[in-house]
Formats: C-alpha cells, structure tokens, sequence
C-alpha cells in the first residue's frame, strides 16, 4: 500500500499564481521528500525535510510538516509553465527499512 | 542528468516472453531502488538493494527478481509476461541506506508486452 497520499490529485492554476500540494502518510518517517517528474520523464529530486523540520526553503519552493498530523505541503509561489508536472511526495520510513514509498501524485497544470 | 543510467530506454515484447532491465547507479551509491509506474499511477516501490544485498521488498511478483552485482550495477528480470506488466520502470540509486538521502532517478525503461 501507498505511504503517502497526495492531495489533489489534480490541480491546474493560472500562471503566476501559488500552488499548493498536500501530502499525507501513515507511520513515522525520517524525512519526507518531494519530487517532480515531467510527462513520462524520470523523476528530479525537490527538496527533503528531516523529521525535526518544521520547515524548508529552496527558491521557490517552500514545503513544511506537520509530524502530529503526519502531513506536508509544498508551495510553489509565482508559477511558470514549465512547473507543470506531476509532483510526489516520499517518505523515508523511521524504522531499518529502507525503502522510499511514494504517493500517487499531484498533477499540476499551469495555464498561460 | 541524474547519473543513473537505465537500458533499454524501450521494450516491445510478447506475452509470456522475459526481459532484463538493466540499471547503472551514480558513481559511489550503493542502494538501489526499482521502482514500477503504471499509466495514471504512482511509483510503485518493488526492490531495493545495498551493496550487493537485498534491503527491502515491495510488491514484486513471484515473476519478476533482481539483482545487484559487485560492480553495483543491478538487473531487473521479469519473465512470464503479461499485457499488466506494460509499465516504465525506474531505477533509483542513493547512498545511505537508513538516514534516508535523495534519491537520483534514471529516465526509466518503457516496457509495452504485446
């Protein structure tokens, strides 16, 4: 089953605009990461956020969690159409298990 | 470029045939990942393996194994194949295993089973 859950699924925004995308998991994590990946594309790393972060600046991008409520946001503030993509959050499991569990994404469409 | 490198980038290929996937890791990673994404899916976490050991098991078919070998490249086999398993495949490769790092995506094989 999915560690973390994206929501929405969906989301299309004039450019300009901010964007905002949630994520929700389950069991207790020691960091969180977005990423993005392009229509068929490989995926290209964000930003990751350790369990003791409240929250985490890179250009524009800005993504925090909320580690009682197992959920993270990313922002991202003045969008260009080249930010559409669809964009997962992963989690990296607290336990020995390493496995880095994704969502199913949010596809983000910005419209000129 | 992330560094990681995924051949074949596509595969067409008959049910019931096998297939091998084949992934190089950035230099000096020893995890790595595979992952499966289905059309209008996430990516859906089958194996990974760390220094030529398996670390962690998703949801991979009886039908489907890998491998990572001294050099640390690894091979994803899938045999037996079905029309479901048309999919990209990613590969992902990082260097610690439990802090949990980025992990660095190859452009994925396309498998079409016709």
């Amino acid at each position: 089953s999915q560690q973390g859950e994206e929501d929405p699924q969906a989301l299309s925004i004039q450019e300009g605009e901010n964007a905002t995308m949630n994520c929700s998991y389950k069991t207790s994590i020691n960091n969180l990461q977005w990423y993005r990946q392009n229509s068929g594309r490989g995926l290209v790393h964000l930003i990751l956020i350790r369990s003791n972060e409240r929250e985490k600046h890179s250009g524009r991008l800005r993504v925090t969690l909320d580690t009682s409520k197992k959920s993270s946001s990313l922002l991202i503030t003045a969008s260009r159409a080249a930010d559409t993509a669809s964009y997962f959050c992963a989690t990296a499991p607290m336990n020995r298990d390493d496995k880095i569990i994704f969502g199913k994404g949010t596809r983000l469409h910005i419209l000129p | 470029d992330s560094g990681v490198t995924q051949t074949p980038k596509h595969l067409i290929t008959a049910t019931g045939q096998r297939v091998t996937l084949r992934c190089s890791p950035r230099s000096g990673d020893l995890s790595v990942y595979w992952y499966q994404q289905s059309l209008d899916q996430g990516l859906q976490f089958l194996i990974q393996y760390y220094n030529g050991e398996e670390r962690a098991k998703g949801n991979i078919l009886e039908r489907f194994s890998a491998q990572q070998f001294p050099d640390l490249h690894s091979e994803l086999n899938l045999s037996s194949l079905e029309l479901g398993d048309s999919a990209l495949y990613f590969c992902a490769s990082s260097v610690e295993v439990h802090l949990g790092t980025e992990a660095f995506f190859g452009q994925g094989t396309r498998l079409t089973v016709v």
